[in-house]
């Protein structure tokens, strides 16, 4: 069975601190990796990567993916009480259409 | 430009009872996927609707169903409630479905009393 983990599962900080959240997977057939933060409700997206853009940057936020280890991370620097949300990791295959296989999250808190 | 609708934002149901969710994407959008959040199970896969077919279904009973519309808004139903569906049900709305990227919505919070 397909199958994405996360991890730190939970993670607490101080604001200004440098976090690294994990995500591994086994599927058989890769397409992307998804990252999205959920603070109420709604996940927002991140990132996406595949194997043609192994590395993706936004402001304080970056992410990487390693094809070979079968896994990818998500970096924050300088991190903010705004940061504190839920990240999500997930990933699509190529033969299950548009279907999302997610970890169950990590649980950043940032504390002032 | 409008983001993915929910409606209802919450609602309480009976055992035994049904409920029907509705989502509408983003503009020029026809796919639209459904999940569940659960604290235990996390997200998982209902089924995705593309241009009013069913091209995607995950491993939920027969109980869960849904539908999609010409103009690319879809409902999901689940019939026969049991305390167990009590859940956040999230829809996501994306331009084909495939490497587009996914835009949820906020999600129905369904109690099952």
């Amino acid at each position: 069975e397909d199958k994405v983990v996360q991890s730190p599962l939970s993670l607490v900080v101080h604001e200004g601190d440098t976090v690294t959240l994990n995500c591994s997977y086994e599927v058989t057939n890769f397409r992307s990796l998804l990252w999205y933060k959920q603070e109420k409700k709604a996940p927002t997206f991140l990132f996406m990567l595949t194997s043609s853009g192994i590395e993706k940057k936004s402001g304080r936020l970056s992410s990487i993916l390693d094809k070979k280890e079968l896994s990818s991370i998500l970096n924050i620097t300088a991190t903010q009480t705004g940061d504190s949300a839920i990240y999500l990791c997930a990933v699509e295959e190529t033969t299950s259409g548009s279907r999302l296989t997610f970890g169950e999250g990590t649980q950043l808190t940032v504390n002032p | 430009k409008a983001g993915v609708t929910q409606t209802p934002r919450y609602l309480i149901k009976t055992r035994g009872q049904q409920v029907t969710l509705s989502c509408s994407p983003i503009s020029g959008h026809r796919s639209v996927s459904w999940y569940q959040q659960t604290p235990g199970q996390g997200l998982q896969f209902l089924f995705e609707y593309f241009s009013e077919t069913q091209r995607n279904k995950g491993n939920f009973p027969g109980r869960f169903s849904g539908r999609q519309f010409s103009n690319s808004r879809s409902e999901m139903n689940v019939s026969t409630l049991e305390l167990g569906d009590s859940a956040l049900y999230l829809c996501a709305s994306s331009l084909t479905g495939i490497s587009n990227g996914y835009t949820f919505g906020s999600g129905t919070r369904l109690t099952v009393v």
